[in-house]
């Protein structure tokens, strides 16, 4: 059974306090490694897709690196802006066109 | 541009009543999926949307729950006979190509749904 788990489930850091999340998958024939925002009462905000191990993206703060089992979402000198919670998919190719999402990893940034 | 837009963005019903969802897809987005998100839960996957093709209904919790898309555009989930446990928020997603695609799915805001 395709599975996407993240730890954390929650995670507060000082301002300025570099850390990383954590994402690993089991998902067959993985098409796609995607890496969203969500603040509350709203849709998660798309920031990254990688697709094979070793690549690495950036976008700010934000670093999305992935293996052949994990992605980790590192966050380098956060800002309480940056406070959100962090969801992580799978994309598979087995015929199935949607993604299998973790739960979530909810970052609190503290001033 | 314009993203995904779904209404209502709240809606309080009576239990057993009949309710009706609404999401318009970013122009020109082939794709279109619902999900349903609820309290410590991840995302769910309920049914998908590409093009002409037949929905693809396999996420669907129960015959109550079924979804249209007119025109190749706007979609609309209905829920018959609402039960508590469909209070959740309901999330709408598009995007350029469907089956098979790396492409990134948008999200709309979601209808926060909650049956007393």
């Amino acid at each position: 059974e395709d599975q996407v788990t993240q730890s954390p489930e929650a995670l507060r850091l000082q301002e300025g306090e570099s850390s990383s999340l954590n994402c690993s998958y089991t998902v067959s024939g993985l098409r796609g490694l995607f890496w969203y925002r969500q603040d509350p009462g709203k849709g998660p905000e798309f920031l990254f897709t990688l697709y094979s191990a070793g690549e690495e993206k950036e976008k700010e703060r934000l670093k999305a690196t992935l293996t052949k089992k994990e992605s980790f979402l590192h966050i380098t000198a956060p800002k309480p802006e940056d406070s959100a919670t962090y969801l992580c998919a799978g994309g598979m190719n087995s015929g199935y066109s949607t993604l299998t999402f973790g739960k979530g990893t909810m970052l609190l940034v503290s001033p | 541009g314009a993203g995904v837009s779904q209404s209502p963005s709240n809606k309080v019903t009576e239990k057993g009543k009949d309710v009706e969802l609404r999401c318009d897809p970013i122009s020109g987005h082939t794709a279109l999926y619902w999900y349903r998100q609820s309290l410590g839960q991840g995302l769910e996957f309920l049914i998908y949307f590409q093009g002409n093709s037949a929905p693809d209904k396999s996420g669907l919790p129960s015959d109550r729950f079924s979804a249209e898309r007119t025109g190749g555009s706007v979609s609309t989930l209905t829920i018959q006979r609402t039960q508590q446990e469909d209070s959740a928020v309901y999330l709408c997603a598009s995007s350029l190509v469907g089956r098979g695609s790396n492409q990134p799915q948008h999200f709309g805001d979601g209808t926060r749904l909650s049956i007393l």
